[in-house]
């Protein structure tokens, strides 16, 4: 069976705690990307990776930092620098050609 | 200007109906242009994709492009309860822009029995 996880569905810290969301496809993708979304605002690219061991900042990459170590994996680590971190976190992977994106279910972090 | 505009609404329609989605993008050299439906408390989902100029027609949905005017909407026929969602257009730019989308800010649509 296809697809994006994500975990954990839900995820509470503390401020000044760094958290680390996971994300894993097994759909062969090259290309996975992180965003964040905000009520009322629309999806914001965070970072993406368009192969292994390469990744790139997205518009609003500070306080974020991710790693590609395999093809399956993109987790993104919000760190306590992140002013703002409160928010629905989406993770997506990429057809080769095209372009469409596939979100995987998301990650909707709480920080007090 | 925003780089991708949707009428935030909310479009209220009748079931059985037509509903009517727009989006306007700022980036002539844009090449790919995509739908994503978002139900409440959900991820998007991708229920349309239109590279060419013209129409494109799956089931209810029309996805239609006009490059010339830098518009694209997105028609639903026959009209459920269950599309009750927000609609989410994303443009994805030409040449070398590694896939990404930008996206609008979403039309919540309601279709009431």
């Amino acid at each position: 069976d296809g697809g994006i996880t994500q975990s954990p569905k839900y995820l509470f810290r503390k401020e000044g705690q760094n958290v680390t969301l996971s994300c894993e496809q097994n759909l062969n993708h090259d290309a996975m990307y992180w965003y964040r979304q905000d009520p009322g605002q629309g999806l914001r690219l965070i970072y993406y990776s368009q192969i292994v061991n390469d990744f790139q900042k997205g518009d609003i990459a500070e306080g974020y930092s991710v790693s590609r170590e395999k093809k399956e994996s993109f987790p993104l680590t919000v760190t306590s620098a992140q002013k703002n971190p409160t928010a629905f976190y989406l993770c997506a992977s990429r057809t080769g050609t095209g372009g469409e994106q596939y979100f995987g279910p998301g990650t909707r972090l709480t920080v007090t | 200007q925003k780089e991708v505009e949707q009428n935030s609404g909310p479009l209220s329609v009748p079931e059985g109906a037509i509903a009517s989605l727009n989006c306007t993008y700022s980036d002539r050299g844009s090449q790919s242009f995509f739908w994503y439906r978002q139900y409440s408390g959900k991820s998007p989902e991708l229920i349309m994709f239109i590279y060419s100029n013209g129409d494109k027609e799956d089931g209810r949905f029309t996805a239609q492009l006009n490059k010339a005017s830098q518009y694209v909407s997105l028609l639903i026929r026959d009209s459920q309860p269950s599309d009750s969602a927000t609609y989410l257009c994303a443009v994805k730019a030409g040449g070398t822009s590694y896939g990404k989308l930008t996206f609008g800010q979403g039309t919540i649509l309601t279709v009431h029995p």
